[in-house]
């Protein structure tokens, strides 16, 4: 069975702190995805990664940044929360192709 | 540039009946598309996918869904709702001709089912 695992299921932190958010796969994906989920828009892709060291930015990128040194992790920064950025993050992983994506549980991260 | 359109916000649906839960498509070549569910506090889950060939897919826990390219719509059925399946689902496209991986999902539909 394909494992993604986020480093928190519930987060909160204060307006302007940097902010780390992990994922870990084992099934050894070449490719690696960050989305937020918000009520009425669905889910929204931040950043992906199709390889290790590269990046490419989704849909929202702005105040996020990522970084992928090993193929089975991928964080999500966020250089100085805002209270715009309180959501639901999940992230996925799949191999190449037509292959689906696999999430993780997700981090509801509150800043206040 | 794909887009996905899920035009219900909620379908509610009795036990026993058959559902259906909608999805229309917008890509500039042959898609690939997926349907997910999320239940409560939980990721999303992969249902099932269309790749190529026999235009009804058949996935798991009873959904299938059918792939109709000249009304660009992908929707997902199943023939006998259970109050289990009550979720919120989603529908993904993806551009087979497109250089990298990345989906673009829809809103989300939540299905009701009633006892």
């Amino acid at each position: 069975d394909v494992k993604v695992t986020q480093s928190s299921r519930y987060l909160v932190k204060r307006t302007g702190e940097k902010v780390f958010l992990e994922c870990v796969q084992d099934m050894d994906h070449e490719n690696m995805f960050w989305y937020r989920q918000d009520p009425g828009l669905g889910l929204r892709l931040i950043y992906f990664s199709y390889d290790v060291k590269m990046k490419e930015k989704g849909d929202i990128p702005e105040g996020y940044s990522v970084s992928r040194e090993k193929k089975e992790r991928f964080s999500l920064i966020l250089e100085s929360a805002s209270t715009n950025q309180t959501s639901m993050y999940l992230c996925a992983s799949s191999g190449q192709g037509a292959r689906e994506q696999y999430f993780g549980p997700g981090t509801r991260l509150t800043v206040t | 540039a794909q887009s996905v359109a899920q035009p219900e916000d909620q379908v509610n649906v009795a036990e026993g009946n058959p559902l259906t839960v909608k999805c229309t498509y917008s890509v500039s070549g042959n898609p690939y598309l997926f349907w997910y569910v999320q239940y409560p506090n939980r990721g999303l889950q992969f249902l099932l996918k269309y790749i190529t060939g026999d235009n009804l897919v058949k996935g798991s826990y009873g959904f299938e869904a059918e792939f109709n390219k000249s009304q660009t719509s992908f929707h997902l059925k199943k023939p006998s709702a259970l109050v289990s399946d009550s979720a919120l689902y989603f529908c993904a496209v993806r551009d087979r001709g497109g250089a990298n991986s990345k989906l673009t999902f829809g809103k989300g539909i939540t299905l009701s089912v009633r006892p």
